[in-house]
């Protein structure tokens, strides 16, 4: 167990939808980050968050979008969602901002559009 | 473009195999690289780390990787496989800087233990 918490576990939804997921760090982390993991793509990072301020961004479309709350949990909103977007969402924390961080991966949360 | 690479996409071995997963990275400046394993079922964990220092790292498990920085590799090794090393295993490289983050992880080497 990593400590980083991550809700839903399974989300299935259809085409065109909106969904939010919701990821909560390791006590004491303030950064965030969302990586998205698919079989064609593989693991592909999507935004970090450091103390609720964007900090760096990935391969992040514009469709979706994350917030850090003051309470340090996260959120990655996916609209008008895509078969494409079918995927294994993952949320890691780390103590620091900086490139040199051990990050400690949640438990994902895979979401199906169909 | 910084890119990440895992030549290896499936290894076979058996138990008591040496195991050595390579992973190669394109950028010539200050980088800190990484090893994770995901198990079956399970989240990413990190299994060793380089950041500065020996470039030989140990890790856990009996895992061990070497940094070639004329080479811009950061390969992983085993020298007796278990069964339970059946995981994917990513190499990650950061090439942030000390106020933000830019990982790029490679594709991943799916790892299978014939017992």
């Amino acid at each position: 167990d990593s400590g980083v918490t991550q809700t839903p576990k399974h989300l299935i939804t259809a085409t065109g939808q909106r969904v939010t997921l919701r990821c909560s760090p390791r006590s004491g982390d303030l950064s965030v980050y969302w990586y998205q993991q698919s079989l064609d793509q593989g693991l592909q990072f999507l935004i970090q968050y450091y103390n609720g301020e964007e900090r760096a961004k990935g391969n992040i479309l514009e469709r979706f979008s994350a917030q850090q709350f003051p309470d340090l949990h996260s959120e990655l909103n996916l609209s008008s969602l895509e078969l494409g977007d079918s995927a294994l969402y993952f949320c890691a924390s780390s103590v620091d901002a900086g490139g040199d961080n051990e990050q400690f991966f949640g438990p994902g949360t895979r979401l199906t559009v169909l | 473009a910084q890119s990440v690479s895992q030549h290896n996409h499936h290894v076979i071995l058996s138990e008591a195999a040496s195991l050595e997963l390579g992973c190669n990275y394109s950028y010539g400046g200050t980088v800190n690289l990484f090893w994770y394993v995901q198990y079956p079922g399970q989240h990413l964990q990190l299994l060793l780390k380089y950041f500065s220092g020996d470039p030989l790292v140990k890790g856990i498990k009996g895992f061990e990787a070497e940094f070639i920085k004329s080479k811009f590799s950061f390969n992983l090794r085993k020298p007796s496989v278990q069964w339970s090393d059946t995981a994917e295993y990513f190499c990650a490289v950061n090439f942030g800087y000390s106020s933000a983050s830019k990982i790029i992880f490679g594709s991943g080497t799916r790892l299978s233990i014939r017992p």
